[in-house]
């Protein structure tokens, strides 16, 4: 299985200032088809996962662009440009190139 | 507008079975395939299983930890994705999702990906 660790797994950010979480996989994420499946996902306190980004760096529709998604082969960043306090949450990065389908550990972003 | 509604959790003993469903709406499920995630009390998240559209053979694949004991199924005709969970264990204590797969964008560019999911249902699996 592909293992999926992200970094840090606590980020206090002061409202305003970015923040950036690190998803690296254990293996590559290129698909044979040569485009590789890595999404972020974002939880709120109680609420379902509501997925931000598809395929590295693609916002789904209605996704602020202050979130952006970068990264190649077993390296992926998301990034928060300005944090806003509704941006309080868990992020998780997930791989779907390769089943079984596997998340990191997930990173809990807070205000400072 | 895309909706799905999962239903059927509940407090069940080891051992026992239980069958989850998702209802959908707003989309054309025979389109799409669907996966099932859970997420135990205070964890992350975790992948269960996922079933391909008819047009894709509607073959199944399960995470190691459920295999053989869950099995997932669909009825296009009612736009309901099915977990059957068997031989319950307490760590399959969870909320459980459901999630649509889009395999294409809107421009038929490969995307790949789960863009919506249901609010979830709690499974307790408890003596």
């Amino acid at each position: 299985d592909i293992v999926m660790t992200q970094t840090p797994l606590s980020s206090p950010v002061t409202l305003g200032q970015p923040a950036s979480i690190s998803c690296r996989s254990s293996q590559s994420l290129v698909h044979s088809d040569g485009n590789t499946y890595l999404s972020w996902l974002q939880q709120r306190p109680g609420q379902p996962p509501r997925p931000l980004i598809y395929k590295i760096s693609n916002r789904f529709s209605g996704v602020p662009d202050r979130f952006s998604g970068s990264g190649a082969g077993t390296d992926f960043t998301l990034k928060i440009s300005r944090v806003e306090a509704e941006d309080v949450g868990i992020y998780y990065c997930m791989q779907a190139t390769h089943f079984p389908w596997t998340f990191g550990q997930g990173t809990k972003v807070e205000i400072k | 507008e895309v909706q799905l509604v999962e239903s059927g959790g509940g407090l069940v003993q080891p051992g026992r079975s239980l069958r989850l469903s998702c209802i959908v709406s707003g989309f054309t499920f025979g389109d799409h395939g669907m996966s099932w995630f859970r997420q135990a009390p205070g964890k992350g998240l975790e992948w269960v299983g996922f079933i391909r559209s008819k047009g894709y053979g509607g073959t199944t694949e399960n995470a190691a930890s459920v295999k053989g004991r869950f099995s997932i199924s669909r009825d296009d005709s009612k736009s309901i994705a099915y977990l059957q969970m068997n031989s319950l264990k307490t760590e399959d204590t969870a909320v459980y999702y459901c999630a649509r797969f889009a395999r294409y964008d809107s421009s038929g560019n490969s995307v790949a990906t789960v863009d919506y999911w249901g609010q979830g249902t709690l499974v307790t699996v408890s003596s």
